[in-house]
């Protein structure tokens, strides 16, 4: 059973630019999380999706946003970038069936460098 | 929404000692925690979780206690080897609709185990 994947592993934009970042989780889960990880932040909850519809927000501005396909595939996207977006991008997915939380499985991350 | 808080920072132990990490949480939703644990360069694994219905679970070297009234769950990994130094990070998520699917994580705590 293949993994969580994301494309592309590495990327380095200037600012003032945007980019999409690609999350394709293991075959049947439906939900699917990003995080943003920095050495000083930890691990940064952005969204999360289900069934195509965002389910929950954190706390950043709308120069981030992402959506879900229907199959479960999901993009983040950031626009403006700043030099403060550097970071190591997650997505996570997991079944997200009813109300019972299950397990969750990361993708290698997304590694941006804004320069 | 949730808070979760870690402990400690950074735990150095020698080989074949006990490792101990702490976490604590502040809803008393939460009903679901697991514990991940990120090598450097790589990305967060799943390596054990436990239920808000469970006090106590184990897996081989590790085990995870949990304490609902007290809110707080601590990882315990036995006759640590050198292969166990990474980040591990305890994370909680609460049975509330509206916070579905996201993991409310812990700040990390960095394992060295010297040989």
């Amino acid at each position: 059973k293949a993994g969580v994947t994301q494309t592309p592993r590495y990327l380095i934009k200037t600012r003032g630019q945007q980019v999409t970042l690609s999350c394709s989780p293991i075959s049947g889960h439906r939900s699917v999380s990003w995080y943003q990880q920095t050495p000083g932040q930890g691990l940064q909850f952005l969204f999360e999706y289900f069934s195509e519809t965002q389910r929950n927000k954190g706390n950043f501005p709308g120069r981030f946003s992402g959506r879900q396909f229907s199959n479960s595939r999901s993009e983040m996207n950031v626009s403006t970038l700043e030099l403060g977006d550097s970071a190591l991008y997650l997505c996570a997915s997991s079944l997200g069936r009813g109300t019972v939380n299950t397990e969750a499985f990361f993708g290698q991350g997304t590694r941006l460098t804004v320069v | 929404g949730e808070n979760v808080e870690q402990h400690p920072s950074t735990l150095s132990v020698q080989e074949g000692d006990s490792a101990v990490i702490k976490c604590t949480y502040s809803d008393s939703a939460s009903n679901y925690f697991p514990w991940y644990k990120q090598e450097l360069g790589k990305r967060p694994q799943l390596i054990i979780d436990i239920r808000s219905n469970v006090g106590e679970k184990k897996d081989q070297r590790i085990a995870v206690t949990l304490n609902k009234t007290a809110k707080h769950f601590s990882l315990h990994i036995t006759e640590t080897q050198p292969e166990d130094s990474a980040v591990y990070f305890c994370a909680a998520i609460t049975g509330r609709g509206s916070t579905l699917g996201r993991l409310y994580f812990g700040r990390g705590t960095q394992l060295t185990v010297w040989p």
